[in-house]
């Protein structure tokens, strides 16, 4: 079975920061995916970054980047300059291919503070 | 383009009550998810429907069944509900046929069983 484990419940930084949220992944699988989803307060869960496992070089969109260890089984998203609208919690999720279903890690709830 | 809209957005029943639950999805997306969301359990996988056929299903009990109609809408439904049941409810659509690839997200429907 995969499990998802992210180790950081919260956190919380400053405005214009860089953070970067852990998450682990367990797999006997070679053929999957990785995804960051972002769920801000009562609003929808809208997907950050996604990353093919066969794809050695990290996704990147805009602010956000992963940081894809395959051999590690870690896949970290690094937020760039911060904005206050990057408060929410963010779960990080895992797809084997042609399984149609998505495993999530708990969950990291992010403050960003003003 | 409308996003993905669930109905009801809030309920409460009692033990022993059944629930049914409506998901819309985006206009031309063929395949639909459902996922529980609990302070404790976290995000859970429901079941996935593509062109009203149910390919995976997640570990929960019989109690739990859905169905999705020719027009790509799904309803999910509850039976017997217990305490335990009390829980946020999203339903996602995606384009993609083969991978889950980008999830959209309705807001959730709300189930509170006391």
């Amino acid at each position: 079975a995969q499990t998802v484990t992210q180790s950081q419940p919260e956190m919380s930084v400053q405005e214009a920061e860089t953070v970067t949220l852990s998450c682990t992944y367990d797999t006997s699988e070679s053929n999957y995916y990785l995804f960051w989803y972002k769920q801000p307060p009562s609003r929808q869960m809208i997907l950050v970054i996604r990353q093919e496992a066969y794809k050695q070089q990290n996704a990147t969109e805009n602010r956000f980047s992963v940081n894809f260890q395959k051999a590690a089984k870690s896949f970290s998203l690094k937020i760039s300059d911060s904005q206050l609208g990057d408060t929410a919690m963010y779960f990080c999720a895992f797809e084997v291919q042609g399984a149609q279903k998505l495993v999530f890690g708990q969950g990291t709830r992010l403050t960003i503070n003003p | 383009k409308a996003g993905v809209t669930q109905t009801p957005r809030y309920l409460i029943k009692t033990r022993g009550q059944q629930v049914t639950l409506s998901c819309s999805p985006i206009s031309g997306h063929r395949s639909v998810s459902w996922y529980q969301q609990t302070p404790g359990q976290g995000l859970q996988f429901l079941f996935e429907y593509f062109s009203e056929t149910q390919r995976n299903k997640g570990n929960f009990p019989g109690r739990f069944s859905g169905r999705q109609f020719s027009n790509s809408r799904s309803e999910m439904n509850v039976s017997t509900l217990e305490l335990g049941d009390s829980a946020l409810y999203l339903c996602a659509s995606s384009f993609h046929t083969v991978n889950t690839g980008e999830l959209f997200f309705g807001e959730g429907s709300r189930l509170t069983v006391l």
